[in-house]
C-alpha cells in the first residue's frame, strides 16, 4: 500500500533556531514529491523535487530529497513565528495526478 | 489571475443528507482533484478530473462522487451522509494534470450533525 510518513507530528521551536522536517514515502512508481506549508488556509506550495541529490532553496527553507532511501528532508534555518503552519508532504505516483500526503508536522515557532 | 474558488466555505447537515461542493480552477487549467482532509488521517485523495473524465478515484465508498464540466469547474456530492463525512474539503487544481504544482482552494469544511 502506498503511503507517505511524516515526522515529527508536532515541533515547538524558539525563534532562531533551525529545524528539519522528514518525510519517508513507499509510492509506486515515484514521479515527484512536493511540500507544502498550510496555515488555517488552503496548503501553499513550497517545493517540487524529482531528482534526488539536488537540494532546492527558497530563502531560509531547503529540501532535498534521496531517491534510493525514499525520503526527503523540509529545513527551515532561524526560525520565525510566521513559519508556524502545518508543513505537507506528498508524493505523486504514476496514476494520473493522484498525490499521496503526509499527515503532516505542525511547526510552531515561540518568540 | 484569480485562484482556486471552493463553494460553499461552511456547511453544516445532519445525517442521511446530501451535499454538493464546487469547485472553480485557476483559469486555463484542466485537471481539478479533490481531497478530503481530517485531523487523523491528513489529506486523502478522493477522485482527479482532467477534460470532463474520471481519470483516477481513491479508495472512498460509492456515497462520493464527481463531475467536471466543459469549463473545468467540478463538483463533489456526498449522498446519505454519515458523521465520519465532516471534514474540510479540499479541491486543487492544476495546468495538465502530470508531474506539478496543485494549487489548492480554501476549502468546504462540512460539519455533519
Amino acid at each position: 500500500e502506498d503511503k507517505v510518513v511524516q515526522s515529527p507530528l508536532s515541533l515547538v521551536v524558539h525563534e532562531g533556531d533551525t529545524v528539519t522536517l522528514n518525510c519517508s514515502y513507499e509510492v509506486t512508481n515515484f514521479r515527484s514529491l512536493l511540500w507544502y506549508k498550510q496555515e488555517k488556509k488552503a496548503p501553499t506550495f513550497l517545493f517540487m523535487l524529482t531528482s534526488s541529490g539536488i537540494e532546492k532553496k527558497s530563502g531560509r527553507l531547503s529540501s532535498i530529497l534521496d531517491k534510493k532511501e525514499l525520503f526527503s528532508i523540509l529545513n527551515i534555518t532561524a526560525t520565525q513565528t510566521g513559519d508556524s503552519a502545518v508543513y505537507l508532504c506528498a508524493v505523486e505516483g504514476d496514476t494520473g495526478n493522484q498525490f499521496y500526503f503526509g499527515t503532516g508536522t505542525s511547526l510552531t515557532v515561540i518568540p | 489571475k484569480a485562484g482556486v474558488t471552493q463553494t460553499p466555505r461552511y456547511l453544516i447537515k445532519t445525517r442521511g443528507q446530501q451535499v454538493t461542493l464546487s469547485c472553480s480552477p485557476i483559469s486555463g487549467h484542466r485537471s481539478v482533484s479533490w481531497y478530503q482532509q481530517t485531523p487523523g488521517q491528513g489529506l486523502q485523495f478522493l477522485f482527479e478530473y482532467f477534460s470532463e473524465t474520471q481519470r483516477n478515484k481513491g479508495n472512498f465508498p460509492g456515497r462520493f462522487s464527481g463531475r467536471q464540466f466543459s469549463n473545468s469547474r467540478s463538483e463533489m456530492n456526498v449522498s446519505t451522509l454519515e458523521l465520519g463525512d465532516s471534514a474540510l474539503y479540499l479541491c486543487a487544481s492544476s495546468l495538465q494534470g502530470f508531474t506539478g504544482e496543485l494549487f489548492f482552494g480554501e476549502g468546504s469544511r462540512l460539519t455533519v450533525l
